[in-house]
């Protein structure tokens, strides 16, 4: 069974730091990784998706590694704001019933 | 509106009472499921449906049931709401590059 990995649970930074939050998984057969972004309160809010056959994905200030051999990823934020203090989660997949499995994520606080 | 949109966004229902959280899509997406969200838990799988009339169980169905009609509505029913379903249930669904998306979120609350 497929399981999903965030460490730390929550993590502070000072802002204009970069954020490092890693994810790990147990099964390396996955289609895709997925990174969501959860505000208190909200749903979940798609960052970005790599797919099984690319390295890495990049959306602005962020960027997203894949290596399937190891089975990690790693979500960069470049010079963070107050405003990325979210909780941020990793899914894997899908089934061929297109199924996720998801991380429990981890808090992050970009103190001013 | 385009996307997920799930209603009621928040409820308060009585122990025992039939209450139904309702899910639509406007994508075609085939596949859609749903979700709750509880403190201690993260996110546990409720049911899944791969098309119409093609549903299953996921990790936590008990009190639960679901039906999909069309393929942009996937109602969930708690037949008997209990106050261990107080939680906030998200429904979602996976577009044809496999990337997961969210509904806004139902908060319910069984008193």
């Amino acid at each position: 069974k497929q399981e999903v990995t965030q460490i730390p649970a929550a993590l502070s930074v000072p802002e204009g730091e970069n954020l490092v939050l890693n994810c790990s998984f147990t099964d390396s057969a996955i289609y895709n990784l997925q990174w969501f972004r959860q505000d208190p309160g909200k749903g979940l809010t798609s960052l970005l998706l790599i797919q099984s056959s690319q390295r890495e994905q990049t959306s602005g200030r962020l960027n997203a590694s894949l290596d399937k051999s190891s089975g990690r990823s790693t979500l960069y934020i470049a010079a963070s704001q107050p405003g990325d203090s979210a909780t941020y989660l990793c899914a894997v997949g899908p089934d061929s019933w297109g199924k996720l499995q998801f991380g429990a994520g981890t808090q992050v606080v970009v103190t001013p | 509106d385009a996307g997920i949109t799930q209603s009621p966004r928040y409820k308060i229902t009585e122990t025992g009472r039939q209450v139904t959280l309702m899910c639509h899509q406007t994508w075609s997406h085939s596949y859609m499921f749903w979700y709750r969200q509880d403190l201690g838990h993260g996110l546990r799988l409720i049911y899944y449906s791969a098309a119409a009339d093609i549903t299953d169980k996921g990790e936590v169905p008990d009190g639960y049931v679901v039906s999909r009609s069309k393929t942009e509505n996937f109602p969930l029913t708690l037949e008997s709401a209990t106050r261990s379903q107080t939680s906030v249930y998200f429904c979602a669904s996976i577009g044809t590059s496999y990337e997961q998306y969210f509904g806004p979120g139902t908060r319910l609350t069984v008193t």
